[in-house]
């Protein structure tokens, strides 16, 4: 049974430049959610999607969007980077709506030059 | 609002035991726990929910004050797998998924 995967594994960019990271949910997981991990700091949530549809959203500005595709896997793209911008980007995903329980993937790192 | 975790580091001997502990200033509905190896994702340790439910799939135990907004994991007789970056996640009720992570406890495990 694969984990959460998400590609790719690392990445560098210039500043001013457009991302695109993709994640794929657990096998029997709909739900999947974005979060921000900088240096020696706690995930930050970006948003989440359930069904197709953003449903909640943390405090990123708007260069921030994303995707879920039917079948749940999710893309978070990142517009304009700025240097602060690098860090750890989690998928989570978890099961159904209501559940309590995610399951993070290994990340990608992107840097931001 | 970010979760206070306390100890910000814990250094043990294999055997030993540790207390980690995170406070909110704000209502919770559920806590949940993670550790974090370097450069690896985090791991799903357990939740607590409020009414006393627990779900864990590792042998540590936890506890949820929600009077006292706090929360409290208990790894006994640690071991070298141990070691990694603790995270304590709050969800407020409102929100299924968004957590609110605080700023972890560095647990290291020496022989």
């Amino acid at each position: 049974d694969a984990g959460v995967t998400q590609s790719p594994t690392h990445l560098i960019k210039t500043r001013g430049q457009q991302v695109t990271l993709r994640c794929s949910p657990k096998s029997g997981h709909d739900t999947v959610s974005w979060y921000q991990q900088a240096l020696g700091q706690g995930p930050q949530f970006i948003f989440q999607y359930y069904e197709e549809e953003e449903r909640q959203r943390g405090n990123f500005p708007d260069r921030f969007s994303g995707h879920q595709f039917p079948n749940y896997s999710s893309e978070l793209n990142v517009n304009a980077l700025l240097l602060g911008d690098s860090a750890l980007y989690l998928c989570a995903s978890s099961p159904g709506r209501n559940s309590y329980e995610q399951y993070f993937g290994p990340g990608t790192r992107l840097t931001v030059t | 609002q970010q979760p206070v975790q306390s100890p910000q580091a814990v250094i043990l001997r294999e055997g030993e035991d540790a207390v980690i502990n995170c406070s909110s200033s704000k209502a919770l509905y559920s806590v949940h726990w993670y550790r974090q190896k370097h450069g690896e994702a985090p791991v799903f340790l357990m939740i607590l929910l409020k009414g006393g439910e627990q779900k864990g799939h590792e042998k540590i135990s936890a506890s949820f004050n929600e009077k006292k907004q706090q929360s409290s994991l208990y790894l006994t007789a640690s071991q070298l797998s141990y070691s990694g970056t603790y995270f304590c996640g709050l969800d407020g009720g409102t929100s299924y998924g968004k957590l609110t992570f605080g700023q972890g406890t560095i647990l290291t495990v020496h022989p």
